[in-house]
């Protein structure tokens, strides 16, 4: 049983660019939740996605995006890239319509903005 | 808005025991998560606290006021491999609401 996956490991950008990153969730699971790790800190929520809809969304600006497809499968834009978004992306996914669905996590996509 | 509070470091011997604090100011509270996290990996679920009172799996267990706004994980029997960080986090609506983490070290 895979668990959640998250492509690709590792990113290094310019500032201005922009980057797509990308998810899997584990089998079974409909909903996915994207967030932002700096180093030293804990993960902050960027949004959820769950029928294909951003269903919540955290305190980050529209220059995060995201997306949610049939499969359940989830992306996540940044454009205009600042040195400030270098961080560790997390990806969770999780089963159901409650708040209080456990949320597994994938691995993480390490980007780093120069 | 979230406020979520626990230690930044705690240290400890191996064989013995450890409580991490967390307190925590949300609204629309739905319950209380713990996750471990070691260092350049994802955090890994475990545990869950709904309800007031103590939850307890195998040698860690966790327990929650909701009254108080208060949480502790208690892991026991403290082996080398639960050296990482601990996530406190509040769910509320549909989102995680973390803390900055504990990082515990355990000493030989």
């Amino acid at each position: 049983d895979a668990g959640v996956t998250q492509s690709p490991t590792h990113l290094i950008k310019t500032r201005g660019q922009q980057v797509t990153l990308r998810c899997s969730p584990k089998s079974g699971h409909d909903t996915v939740s994207w967030y932002q790790q700096a180093l030293g800190q804990g993960p902050q929520f960027i949004f959820q996605y769950y029928e294909e809809e951003e269903r919540q969304r955290g305190n980050f600006p529209d220059r995060f995006s995201g997306h949610q497809f049939p499969n359940y499968s989830s992306e996540l834009n940044v454009n205009a890239l600042l040195l400030g978004d270098s961080a560790l992306y997390l990806c969770a996914s999780s089963f159901g319509t409650s708040g209080t669905d456990t949320q597994y996590f994938g691995p993480g996509t390490r980007l780093t903005v120069l | 808005g979230q406020n979520i509070d626990q230690p930044t470091e705690m240290t400890a011997t191996e064989g013995a025991i450890v409580q991490i604090n967390c307190t925590y100011q949300t609204s629309g509270f739905n319950g209380l998560f713990w996750y471990q996290q070691h260092a350049g990996e994802a955090p890994t679920f475990l545990s869950y606290n709904v309800l007031d009172g103590l939850e307890e799996k195998g040698r860690f267990s966790s327990f929650l006021s909701r009254s108080k706004g208060y949480s502790y994980l208690l892991l026991k029997e403290l082996q080398m491999k639960d050296s990482a960080s601990y996530l406190c986090a509040a769910a509320n609506d549909y989102k995680l609401s973390f803390g900055a983490g504990t990082t515990v070290t355990v000493r030989a």
